[in-house]
């Protein structure tokens, strides 16, 4: 079975401030992990993903995110804020065998000017 | 490239009227297509995937039903709509272990 957890529903950063949005997975096989963006009334777009290559991952618009197995953390991070980086985001798990993507309940960011 | 349409965009429905959302994809062939639907202010709900014509797993019992005619199209259908259904509906495509794609959904109001 494969879950992903997103600590904090809600976070406010100020622009130009680090963004760091927690993602944790459960996982009984190796993980393929994501991160998507969703602007209001839009599809999800694909930010980054893990494929068990290099543990740091970077993506589009300035963000990265680390595998830690050790923790089973995917957490994504961008060292300073846009006010366009306001959105919803989704932290996903999926297998390497496996059909189904598991998506978290979402972290909305909103960038205080 | 591939791309992924949605129609409609937006509907307005009242209860007990039937429903039906499209989505199609080019670009690409015998993808897996999956419908989510997605409630205010909370996550994606994984309703339906498809990972071939015809072949269609319900993850949520529902009054709602997907079918999948060809290879590239996915159809989301309803015979009597309920004021729950209303929501945020988004298609998407992806492979085993790959990535998924989303459409831009359609906004489902039933009133």
């Amino acid at each position: 079975a494969q879950s992903v957890t997103q600590l904090g529903s809600h976070v406010s950063v100020s622009e130009g401030a680090l963004v760091l949005l927690r993602c944790n997975y459960s996982s009984s096989v190796p993980p393929y992990l994501f991160w998507y963006v969703q602007y209001p009334n839009q599809g999800l777009q694909l930010l980054l993903k893990y494929t068990s290559a290099a543990t740091l991952v970077k993506g589009i618009n300035g963000f990265e995110a680390e595998f830690k197995k050790s923790e089973t953390s995917f957490h994504l991070t961008k060292p300073s804020a846009h006010m366009s980086d306001a959105a919803e985001y989704f932290c996903a798990v999926t297998a390497n065998t496996g059909n189904q993507f598991y998506f978290g309940t979402g972290t909305s960011l909103t960038v205080i000017p | 490239s591939q791309t992924i349409h949605q129609w409609p965009a937006t509907l307005v429905q009242p209860v007990g009227s039937p429903l039906s959302l499209e989505c199609t994809v080019e670009g690409t062939s015998n993808p897996n297509l999956y419908w989510y639907r997605q409630a205010a202010g909370r996550g994606l709900q994984l309703l339906f995937y498809s990972v071939g014509i015809g072949q269609i797993s319900s993850e949520v019992p529902q009054n709602l039903s997907a079918s999948r005619p060809q290879d590239r199209q996915f159809i989301l259908s309803s015979k009597k709509l309920l004021l729950s259904d209303s929501g945020f509906y988004l298609c998407a495509w992806g492979r085993v272990s790959y990535e998924q794609y989303f459409g831009p959904g359609t906004r489902l109001t039933v009133t």
